[in-house]
């Protein structure tokens, strides 16, 4: 059973237009959402994250958007760059239930592709 | 980047032996996990430490042990590794129970 889910698994967008990355969940008890990057034979780095009593979170090129009700979230790259050719992984945790330890749940990932 | 490093970084070995990998830290964070990442799966927990001694199960723990003796070495051991655990894992890292986790290069394992 998925409960992170990224539908598409791959994504290719121009240099300089939008890249709009997109993950469902089903758990409602998350409240807490994170997006990585992943080049390949590296380790996952973090991108930016996002808690449930916000909408929205901003950092720089990087915008992620959440809609609680439809439990989704999505990751916009304006403008987008031959760089940013990576596989981004969605995940989520409930950072407020009292347990010992941040457990995130990962979707499966989607290769954005940058065309120059 | 966090300073966190995974050995060996490629491994091959038969079905039946015993494997051990290596995460070392030099932040001093006191989480710890273990991951592994598989196509159509993406990552997924495999144990993790929250503290020296202190360790717990993730999501697909069988077949998987680990130990922390030291707050900067984790250890995860497939005790007789079988052809399921061909995996590429990651160590992760993080200061406290809702920071952010950061993660190793990784070890790609082959069992044939």
């Amino acid at each position: 059973d998925q409960q992170v889910k990224q539908n598409s698994p791959s994504l290719s967008v121009q240099e300089g237009r939008i890249s709009i990355l997109n993950c469902d969940y089903t758990n409602s008890m998350f409240d807490y959402f994170l997006w990585y990057k992943k080049y390949p034979a590296e380790g996952p780095t973090f991108l930016i994250s996002i808690s449930s009593i916000k909408d929205k979170n901003e950092d720089g090129r990087f915008t992620v958007f959440l809609n609680k009700s439809a439990k989704h979230l999505s990751l916009h790259i304006v403008p987008s760059q031959p760089g940013d050719s990576a596989v981004y992984f969605c995940a989520a945790s409930r950072m407020n239930y009292g347990g010992a330890t941040n457990k995130l749940i990962f979707g499966t990932g989607t290769l954005l592709a940058v065309q120059p | 980047d966090a300073g966190i490093t995974q050995s060996p970084r490629h491994k091959v070995t038969e079905t039946g032996t015993p494997v051990t990998l290596r995460c070392h830290q030099t932040e001093n964070h006191r989480y710890m996990y273990w991951y592994r990442q598989d196509p159509g799966h993406g990552l997924r927990l495999i144990h993790y430490s929250y503290g020296v001694k202190d360790t717990d199960k993730g999501e697909v723990s069988d077949g998987y042990s680990v130990s922390r003796s030291k707050t900067e070495d984790f250890l995860l051991t497939l005790e007789s590794a079988t052809s399921s655990q061909t995996s590429v894992y990651f160590c992760a890292i993080s200061a406290g129970l809702t920071e952010t986790q950061y993660f190793g290069p990784g070890t790609r394992l082959l069992v044939l």
